[in-house]
C-alpha cells in the first residue's frame, strides 16, 4: 500500500501533452526531493527526473517535473508512441524512514 | 559506463532460500549505496532497503525485516539479496539500483538499475 498516489492511467494523441500527478504528504513530497522513473514493458525502470525537475543526460526535454506543496507532477509534451510506459514517482518519507514509490501510471498513446 | 548486472531467473520451492547477485561495472563500487526493489507480477515498485557498500551496514524497509539479508563481496564489486523461508508471495522481479547520493542514506536518485531477476516460488 503506497503512500504516494498516482492516477492509474493517462492517455493522449501523438504531439499532445500529458500530465501525471503524484500526491503525497508533508513527510515525503512536502519536505523531500521527488524522482520519476519510466518503465517500458518488460524492462527495468529508468530514471527520468531527479530532484524534482532535473533531467539526466539523454532524457529529452519533452519530459519535465515540478512540485507544489505535497504534490508533484510529470509532464510529457509532444507525446510520442515510444512514451507508452508505466511511470512512477518516488520520494523519501521521513515518518517511515524509507523510500516510497507512487502507485504508478500507465500512459497510452492513442 | 555504469552498469549493474544481475544473476538469472530462479525457481524455488516454498521454504527454500534464494540468493540474487548484482555485479557493478564502471564505477568505484564502495562509493555508492546499492538499493533493492521488488516488483510483484503486474504490481508496482516496492523499496526493500539498501546497503552501504563501504561499511556493509544494511537498512531494511518496514515490511521487509526478518527473512531478507543484504550482503556484499567488495572484492568482486557485487551485492547480494538473500531471501529465506520463501513463500509463494515472494514471487516477483527483484531489482538492484545504484544511488547517486552516495553512502549517507538512500535518496531515490537511482541512476542505474540491474536488469532484474525473476524469482518464482512454486511447489
Amino acid at each position: 500500500q503506497s503512500v504516494l498516489t498516482q492516477p492509474p492511467s493517462a492517455s493522449g494523441t501523438p504531439g499532445l501533452r500529458v500530465t501525471i500527478s503524484c500526491s503525497g504528504s508533508n513527510s515525503n513530497i512536502g519536505t523531500n526531493y521527488v524522482y520519476w522513473f519510466q518503465q517500458l514493458p518488460g524492462t527495468a525502470p529508468k530514471l527520468l527526473i531527479y530532484r524534482i525537475d532535473q533531467r539526466p543526460s539523454g532524457v529529452p526535454d519533452r519530459f519535465s517535473g515540478s512540485k507544489s506543496g505535497t504534490s508533484a507532477s510529470l509532464a510529457i509534451s509532444g507525446l510520442r508512441s515510444e512514451d507508452e510506459a508505466e511511470y512512477y514517482c518516488a520520494a523519501w518519507d521521513d515518518s517511515l524512514s524509507g523510500l516510497v514509490f507512487g502507485t504508478g501510471t500507465k500512459v497510452t498513446v492513442l | 559506463q555504469v552498469r549493474l548486472v544481475q544473476s538469472g531467473s530462479e525457481l524455488k520451492k516454498p521454504g527454500a532460500s534464494v540468493k540474487v547477485s548484482c555485479k557493478a561495472f564502471g564505477y568505484r563500487f564502495t562509493t555508492s549505496g546499492v538499493n533493492w526493489v521488488r516488483q510483484a507480477p503486474g504490481q508496482g515498485l516496492e523499496w526493500m532497503g539498501w546497503i552501504n557498500t563501504d561499511t556493509g551496514n544494511p537498512t531494511y524497509a518496514q515490511g521487509f525485516t526478518g527473512r531478507i539479508v543484504f550482503s556484499l563481496d567488495t572484492s568482486v564489486s557485487t551485492a547480494y539479496l538473500q531471501i529465506n523461508s520463501l513463500k509463494a508471495e515472494d514471487t516477483a522481479i527483484y531489482y538492484c539500483a545504484r544511488d547517486v547520493v552516495g553512502l549517507y542514506s538512500s535518496s531515490g536518485w537511482f541512476d542505474s538499475w540491474g536488469q532484474g531477476t525473476l524469482v518464482t516460488v512454486s511447489s
